[in-house]
């Protein structure tokens, strides 16, 4: 019983380099979700998939930040000319159901992607 | 001022006490979420709570909606129970599957 996955778990960019981190969410699960977490912060959200739709983007913060699902399974979190103020973990979590019903569910958490800009 | 505050912000503990970390927030919320975070690692779901109260092994979760408050309590604390408690609600709406987190807190508890 794999859990969500995530890749890579630790990641040092230097300033104006793109990434690309990756999730794997558990299989079958419709609802898929990114967050950042800055350090001594709480996560905060970015971008939720039902399937391969992007429904939600509206905390992206920049038009630098993109992400994919275009199978409705992986997902792929991409940042273009890195800034340092992009250093954060990125969290991914996904949810069995879609977004009707996603008031009752529980999210489950990758062990997040550790971003350092220098 | 964020939507959803913790106290306190970090916690040590002697090893056997009684641990209680508090949320508020201020806006209408459908669920709230008690979640954990190991240094490192990702974050473990530990409650889902609407009303009323919840218990698993020795966590015990309760919210008051009309107070807008939840606090998670540890009995028996042991070292391996050191982590960040996360406090995080849903809200009412079409933007319901979102989680607006709080700060979290640091808890250590020492042997």
């Amino acid at each position: 019983g794999a859990g969500v996955s995530q890749s890579p778990r630790y990641k040092v960019a230097k300033r104006g380099q793109d990434v690309a981190l990756r999730c794997d969410p558990i299989s079958g699960h419709v609802s898929l979700f990114w967050y950042q977490q800055a350090l001594g912060q709480g996560p905060e959200f970015l971008t939720y998939f039902q399937n391969e739709a992007q429904l939600d983007k509206s905390g992206l913060p920049s038009d630098r930040f993109f992400a994919e699902r275009p199978e409705g399974s992986v997902s792929t979190l991409k940042i273009q000319r890195t800034q340092q103020e992009d250093s954060a973990v990125y969290l991914c979590a996904s949810s069995l159901l879609a977004v009707v019903m996603a008031f009752k569910e529980t999210q489950y958490f990758g062990p997040g992607t550790r971003l350092l800009v220098l | 001022k964020n939507e959803v505050e913790q106290s306190p912000q970090n916690l040590t503990a002697q090893e056997g006490e009684f641990i209680t970390i508090n949320c508020s927030y201020s806006v209408g919320i459908s669920a709230l979420h008690w979640l954990q975070q190991h240094p490192g690692g990702g974050i473990v779901s530990l409650f889902m709570l609407s009303s009323g109260k919840k218990k698993h092994g020795r966590l015990i979760a309760t919210i008051n909606i009309q107070e807008k408050h939840s606090s998670l309590h540890i009995t028996a604390s042991h070292p391996r129970d050191s982590a960040v408690y996360i406090c995080a609600v849903r809200s009412v709406g079409g933007s319901n599957y979102k989680l607006t987190f709080g700060k979290g807190t640091l808890l250590t508890v020492n042997p």
